[in-house]
Parts: structure tokens; sequence; C-alpha cells
């Protein structure tokens, strides 16, 4: 079924540890993204890409990194958490060759804890 | 950049009631303004949308209006019922492959029994 994945669903570490958040999406979509959440707030935008080999910031600050090497894969890596990285990460995709108007389909979201 | 206001952040209803949740935006150039509903602990959704073409549009009980001169746009959610409850995020965003939406700050919706 096609769908987007996020691993791990649950993260607790420790402060000053590097970390790669996973997602997947079998949707055939070019245009994936990354939300930073806490539950049930604002969404705000830290990271997207149109396709492969290609990354923009987003409008929140964000001291994490993005790569895509692969169209459906969209790794997220924070190379030393701290505990204001504590939060959810949400990863969405879209559809770029349907439209203009792009439906965006979320994951299920990683909740990251840092101590 | 555009920037998306969203009022109110939290609306309590009784069931049967109707709801409204409305946002302003600043760019004149977005044309495109879906709604999401996140339930709690699980993923954003897309309801429904507006194009910049249509004034208004309307899906079984909620409905969506679009006023382009003033840049405002409103989610109504008529005889709500408990599965309403959850948070809904209006987003505005322009034309193009190229281009990405921005999110308001989130209304909680809550519906009293």
């Amino acid at each position: 079924e096609a769908d987007i994945y996020q691993t791990p669903r649950y993260l607790v570490i420790g402060t000053g540890k590097k970390i790669t958040l996973e997602c997947s999406q079998t949707m055939g979509h070019d245009k994936m993204y990354w939300y930073q959440q806490d539950p049930g707030m604002e969404l705000h935008l830290i990271h997207y890409s149109y396709g492969v080999n290609s990354t923009e910031k987003g409008d929140l600050s964000s001291e994490s990194t993005v790569s895509r090497i692969r169209t459906e894969h969209f790794p997220l890596t924070l190379e030393s958490a701290r505990p204001s990285h504590t939060s959810q990460y949400l990863c969405a995709s879209s559809d770029r060759t349907s439209g203009p108007y792009n439906e965006q389909f979320f994951g299920p979201g990683t909740r990251l804890t840092v101590l | 950049g555009e920037n998306v206001e969203q009022h109110p952040s939290t609306l309590s209803v009784q069931e049967g009631d109707s709801a409204v949740i409305k946002c302003t935006y600043s760019d004149s150039a977005s044309n495109y303004f879906p709604w999401y509903k996140q339930e709690l602990g699980k993923r954003p959704q897309l309801i429904i949308d507006i194009r910049s073409n249509v004034g208004e549009k309307k899906d079984q009980r909620i409905a969506v209006t679009l006023n382009k001169t003033a840049k405002h746009f409103s989610l109504h959610i008529t005889e709500t019922q408990p599965e309403d409850s959850a948070v809904y995020f209006c987003a505005a965003g322009g034309r193009g492959s190229a281009s990405k939406i921005i999110f308001g700050s989130g209304t909680r919706l809550s519906i009293r029994p």
C-alpha cells in the first residue's frame, strides 16, 4: 500500500548524540518535507526537497541537515542533539507532476526526546 | 514571504452547532488554500481545499469560503459531531510545482456533548 513511513516512531537519547530520523515514501512523489511540531501545535517547515539532489531550508531555523539521494528517501540528521530539539518531527510528500495544487501526505511522525 | 494567521486558537461548541475558523494571508500571489485536520495522536490529513478562482466550496458538512480582496478564508463545519474534535490547520500556497504552502498556527476544536 502506498504510504509514508517514519522510523523510529519514538526516540529518547542523551545530549550530544548524533541521530538520523528516517522517512521513506512509496507514493512515487517528487516533493518531500520535514516539519517540526510540538503535539497539537503549529507546523514549522524545517526542510524540503523538490527531487533528487535538491534540498532547501524552510522557514524555521534548524540545526538539522537533510539529504535526497533517492526519490523515496529523505532522512533528517541532527549532528549533536540538545534538549531544545525535543519535539515531534513529521515527514510529508506531495506530487509535483500532478499539477500546481498538491495535497501533502504526512507520515506518522517521530517523537524525539533529548535528555 | 507568505504569513498565515489563524483564529481562534481554541474553540468549543455544542454538538449539533456550527463552528467557524478564520484565516488571513499576506501574499496576494497565493492561490491555493487547503485545510488539514489532525486528530489526537494522528497525522494531519487534508479535508478540503479551495483555489483562487472559486469563492466557496462545500463537501457535506464542511465548507470553505475565500475572499481574495480581503485576503481571508474560512472553514465552516455545520451540525458538529464528536468526531469533529481535532486541531484544524489552514494553509496558503502559491502557483506552480516549485511552490510550498505555509500553515496557520492551528485551532483546537472541542465538541461538547
